[in-house]
């Protein structure tokens, strides 16, 4: 069975610092899935990993993914209050995606003036 | 472009009650999906379609049914809802499984009471 499990679940920082989000997975993959959500509303793609060593930015946030450690990481640089929201990782499963993805429970991430 | 559309939004139903929840894309593509999220926890697959006619449970697929006469329309039937279905159903498609990410609907607010 695919496991992914995100730390922190749970994240108060400061504006203008830098953190890192992590998600581990326990079966091979190649391709993994960054995305948001605010509270209320639906989740938004944020990163697309589909390689080992596949590195993705957009503004201030960074995704990295190692298939051979089975790690990927989401890198906040100098947060912004904006970027308070819930961010969830995805795993595809066996079938190649075509049978859905597998999530993280989420970090909740909130950034404080 | 309207992409993933769900109705309704919001819903209360007794227990024992019956329902459908709607789910409609635009997009054209073939692979649709059904998730569940409960409070604080990741997103998980209750039923997936990789074409018009077929469809596969997922993850928890239990006290659900679903069909897909056509590549637009992905309803979620519940028969006899329980208080554990209380939840957040999203609909999701992707136009290439574990290529492209999948794109999400607004959600569906369920409470069974």
């Amino acid at each position: 069975e695919l496991k992914v499990e995100q730390n922190p679940l749970f994240l108060s920082m400061q504006e203008g610092k830098n953190y890192t989000i992590y998600c581990n997975y326990s079966t091979t993959s190649d391709r993994l899935y960054w995305y948001r959500q605010d509270p209320g509303k639906s989740l938004e793609s944020l990163f697309v990993l589909l390689s080992n060593g596949a590195v993705k930015q957009e503004g201030r946030l960074m995704a990295s993914l190692d298939t051979k450690a089975r790690l990927s990481t989401l890198h906040i640089t100098a947060a912004v209050h904006d970027l308070s929201a819930t961010y969830f990782c995805a795993v595809e499963g066996p079938g190649g995606g075509a049978d859905g993805l597998t999530f993280g429970k989420g970090t909740h991430l909130i950034i404080q003036p | 472009n309207a992409g993933v559309t769900q109705t309704p939004k919001f819903r209360i139903l007794k227990i024992g009650q019956s329902m459908t929840l709607q789910c409609t894309q635009d997009m054209n593509h073939n692979y649709m999906y059904w998730y569940r999220q409960d409070p604080g926890m990741g997103l998980k697959l209750i039923y997936y379609s990789v074409g018009a006619g077929i469809t596969d449970k997922g993850e928890v697929p239990n006290g659900y049914n679903v069909s897909r006469s056509t590549t637009e329309d992905f309803p979620l039937r519940l028969e006899l809802a329980a208080p554990s279905q209380t939840s957040v159903y999203f609909c999701a498609s992707s136009y290439r499984a574990g290529v492209t990410e999948a794109f999400f609907g607004q959600g569906t607010r369920l409470t069974v009471v």
